[in-house]
């Protein structure tokens, strides 16, 4: 199994909306509706911000929003605020009969 | 609220196993999936499985073979082994608590760091 491919860093000025990507297979991402998004600020533990591909947790501010096309699921955060700097990862179920948990690599966002 | 907290050694040297437990407070337990996730320094998270009520668990293929996650419903906490590990072990490791079906993970513990080294 291969982990998900994020891009490496995005960043974005304040009140800006960024997208960043997720690129799995058909047989994670393509196959299944369970993409999340973790947020981590250093030293911390994630922080679930989307499941279900495009699910808030309570708490979770609306200018966050997940959406998924084929194989790609984003996350966009809508009027960026200097708090969104973190690293977010994407996550996707997979594995077929064989449970199993992929990450993505991460991406650093920073609010320039 | 839940709350999770590691607890274990954070230093083994090479071929020794790895034994960490979560604490789990304000919640219980039972009824829920509960996962471990591990993070090398700098770098990405792994997910490394999930139990569920000791009947039903799933661990990452690529560990399979030295790990072991059990959970205690009577001291409300769960458990990780790790066996035979090496530098490449050296990681934060996060127990969390899973929703969804175990496809993500809600609840975290801080994390606690494991070095392997001799």
């Amino acid at each position: 199994q291969s982990a998900l491919t994020q891009p490496p860093s995005a960043s974005g000025s304040p009140g800006q909306s960024v997208t960043i990507s997720c690129t799995g297979t058909s047989s994670d991402v393509g196959r299944y509706n369970y993409v999340s998004w973790y947020q981590q600020h250093p030293g911390n533990a994630p922080k679930l911000m989307i499941y279900e591909v495009n699910e808030r947790p309570s708490g979770v501010p609306d200018r966050f929003s997940g959406s998924k096309s084929g194989n790609t699921a984003s996350l966009t955060v809508s009027g960026l605020q200097a708090e969104d700097e973190a690293v977010y990862y994407c996550s996707s179920y997979g594995g077929g009969n064989n449970f199993y948990v992929f990450f993505g690599g991460g991406t650093k966002l920073t609010v320039l | 609220q839940v709350r999770l907290q590691e607890s274990g050694p954070g230093l083994l040297k090479p071929s020794e196993t790895l034994s960490l437990t979560c604490f789990v407070s304000g919640g219980s337990v039972s009824g829920f999936y509960w996962g471990w996730i591990r993070q090398p320094p700098g770098k990405g998270l792994e997910w490394v499985g999930y139990v569920f009520n000791s009947g039903s668990i799933n661990y990452n293929p690529s560990l399979k073979s030295r790990v072991t996650i059990s959970v205690d419903a009577s001291k409300n906490q769960f458990s990780l082994n790790v066996g035979s590990v090496t530098a490449a072990d050296t990681a934060v490791y996060f127990c969390a608590r899973a929703t969804s079906g175990a496809s993500c993970y809600d609840h975290w513990g801080p994390g606690t760091l494991v070095t392997v080294s001799s």
